[in-house]
Order: C-alpha cells, then structure tokens, then sequence
C-alpha cells in the first residue's frame, strides 16, 4: 500500500519569513495530493490540493508544487502569520478522490512572534 | 448544512467497557470515513463506507472494533472491550465522491479508557 513520510515534525519560523513542508510517497500511481490543516482541539480541514496533471497550484500565501518523477510533493507558505500555527498533513490516493487517502505524520509549524 | 456531527465528544471509560461512537454526515454525501488520530501513530484510517457499505475495513485494529452505517445519516463505531491503548481522537469525516476530493471532519470524539 501507499507510505507518505512527511518532514519535518516541527518547523519554527519567525513572523513574515516562508515555511516549506515536504513529503515523499511511495505509489507511483498515486494522483491526488491535499493538504489539511489542524488548529489544536480542532479539525482537520483542506487548504489545497494538486492533481497529478498539474506541476504547481496556488491560491494566496499558500502553494503546493508536484514532482512526479521523484515522488514528492511540497507546500510552501509565504509571508507566514500568527494564525499559520497549526498541525499541517500531507495526503496521497490513487484514485483521485478522498477513498484510500493514505496521510502523513503531520508537521507542527510554529510562527514566532 | 451544520457540517458533520459527531457524539460524544468526550468519553472517559474503565478498560472492559463498551464505548459507541456515534457520526452524522453532511446529507447527501455518500462516503463515510472513520478515523483514528494519536500522537504516535497520526491520522490512520479505519474504515470507510459508500453509500452505506463498507468497503475497505482493513484499518481496523482487531475484532474489537466493529462499525455500522445503517443508513445514509448515522454510522457507529464500537469498541468492545475497550482497552487503554484505544484512548486516542477518533473522527468521522464525509466526502461527497471519489472524485471530488474533500473530506469534511467532524470535531471528533475523545476517547479516554482507564
């Protein structure tokens, strides 16, 4: 089955600087690739995804790039904001909707005053 | 649409003890997911359903652990015996189609077993 390693664990970045989060998969045949965000106590909810005919998406501060042939896909978030704190997980399926979404670990991204 | 509803949202119980969960999903989307969520292990699926049958149970941990979706609007997952190590963060989380993509979360339910 999938395997989806995400890194890191935790990233600490100051207020306003970029925050990069990576994860690697290992289904080639693996299509669709979202990203949730979890504030603590709270849910998990979708923040953008990418499909596998698109190399980069972007929608605000946030954007997630897609490199098929390595297997590994990023999300990058710019000019980072206090309310940016939160657990970020990374995702993968082969078939290109939310049935056999294999997760990552999960990185807490801290934004430091 | 209040979003998917899950019940209880704490639970502390004695290890031995049965434990129902119980998850409403956001009308109209067939899928149903349960998950479980600790820190060791993250975001693992359980089980999940479309349109009321269960498709793909291999998430679940053991015999222990039993769910039903008896109709589109309700599903339960039941832990019977419930044991120490089940004490994590289970969700339920409704999709609208293999694909659209997006999961919708419950808040979860704590589960806590002493």
């Amino acid at each position: 089955g999938e395997n989806v390693e995400q890194h890191p664990s935790t990233l600490s970045v100051q207020e306003g600087d970029s925050a990069v989060i990576k994860c690697t998969y290992s289904d080639s045949a693996s299509n669709y690739f979202p990203w949730y965000k979890q504030e603590l106590g709270k849910r998990p909810q979708l923040i953008i995804d990418i499909r596998s005919n698109v190399g980069e998406k972007k929608d605000q501060r946030i954007a997630v790039t897609l490199n098929k042939t390595a297997k590994h896909f990023s999300l990058h978030i710019t000019e980072t904001q206090p309310e940016d704190s939160a657990v970020y997980f990374c995702a993968a399926s082969e078939g290109g909707g939310a049935d056999g979404l294999t997760f990552g670990k999960g990185t807490h991204l801290i934004i430091q005053p | 649409d209040a979003g998917v509803i899950q019940s209880p949202r704490h639970e502390v119980t004695e290890m031995g003890q049965e434990v129902t969960l119980r998850c409403k999903p956001i009308s109209g989307h067939d899928y149903l997911f349960w998950y479980r969520q600790t820190m060791m292990r993250g975001l693992e699926l359980l089980i999940y359903f479309n349109n009321n049958v269960p498709i793909d149970d291999s998430g679940m941990p053991e015999d222990r652990f039993s769910a039903k979706m008896p109709n589109a609007s309700f599903s339960t997952l039941k832990i019977q015996p419930s044991e120490p190590r089940d004490s994590a963060v289970y969700f339920c989380a409704s999709s609208s189609g293999t694909f659209t993509g997006e999961l919708f979360f419950g808040e979860g339910s704590r589960l806590t077993v002493l």
